[in-house]
């Protein structure tokens, strides 16, 4: 595609609930990457890909949360059991190649925990 | 840890009146330092990449300097368009390969 698209781009849902946040990267983009950006904060980072293997998830809060991207293209970040404190934004980015700098970030997915 | 230290938090100029943004890092090893700007509502833009002290970017009415221990972002006459939050982030030569962002600096510059 012709950016970065995030979805769903808003979800609002209940504590205790899962949820699924979708990252479909630019069309050929080797790397991959989740952060989570909360109001008024920079970016901070969860995890990373490339192609299809998790380089690193050492951002990652704690073991409800995950990611995978089994074919080296689209990502999930699944959050289980969603907490008020998950409440935030969260982006995804991608570069074309491994370890380049330019990240180009998607528009992002908000996630309210009620 | 890998600290990435911006201020101000915010900065309101006047259309024509040049300042600085200021960037103080901490990390193990620098492979580079990146400037990226971010609108209401979007994702980070990448601006600048700078890998050694001393080194200087330019685009437009911004220019990107970088020294051992900080990195300044230089605005020259910014107009209303500039108005943003500029992020920096810092790169490490080994381990980690994802960026670490400082906290912003809000930028407003009026009419």
């Amino acid at each position: 595609g012709a950016g970065v698209s995030q979805s769903p781009r808003y979800k609002v849902t209940k504590r205790g609930q899962d949820v699924a946040l979708r990252c479909d990267p630019i069309s050929g983009h080797v790397s991959l990457y989740w952060y989570r950006q909360a109001l008024g904060q920079g970016p901070e980072f969860l995890t990373y890909f490339n192609y299809e293997a998790q380089q690193d998830k050492s951002g990652l809060p704690n073991d409800r949360f995950s990611a995978e991207r089994p074919e080296g293209s689209i990502s999930t970040l699944t959050i289980q059991r969603t907490e008020q404190r998950d409440s935030a934004m969260y982006r995804c980015a991608s570069s074309f190649e491994e370890g380049a700098n330019v990240l180009t970030f998607g528009a992002g997915s908000r996630l309210t925990v009620l | 840890e890998d600290q990435v230290t911006q201020s101000p938090e915010a900065l309101r100029l006047q259309e024509g009146e040049s300042s600085s943004l200021n960037c103080s890092y901490t990390v193990s090893g620098l492979r580079g330092l990146f400037w990226y700007r971010q609108d209401p509502g979007k994702g980070p833009e990448f601006l600048f990449t700078l890998y050694s002290a001393g080194e200087e970017k330019e685009k437009e009415r911004l220019k990107a300097t970088l020294t051992k221990k900080e990195s300044f972002l230089h605005i020259t006459a910014p107009k209303p368009e500039d108005s943003a939050t500029y992020l920096c982030a810092v790169k490490r030569a080994t381990g980690r390969r994802a960026l670490t962002f400082g906290s912003g600096t809000r930028l407003q510059v009026q009419p």
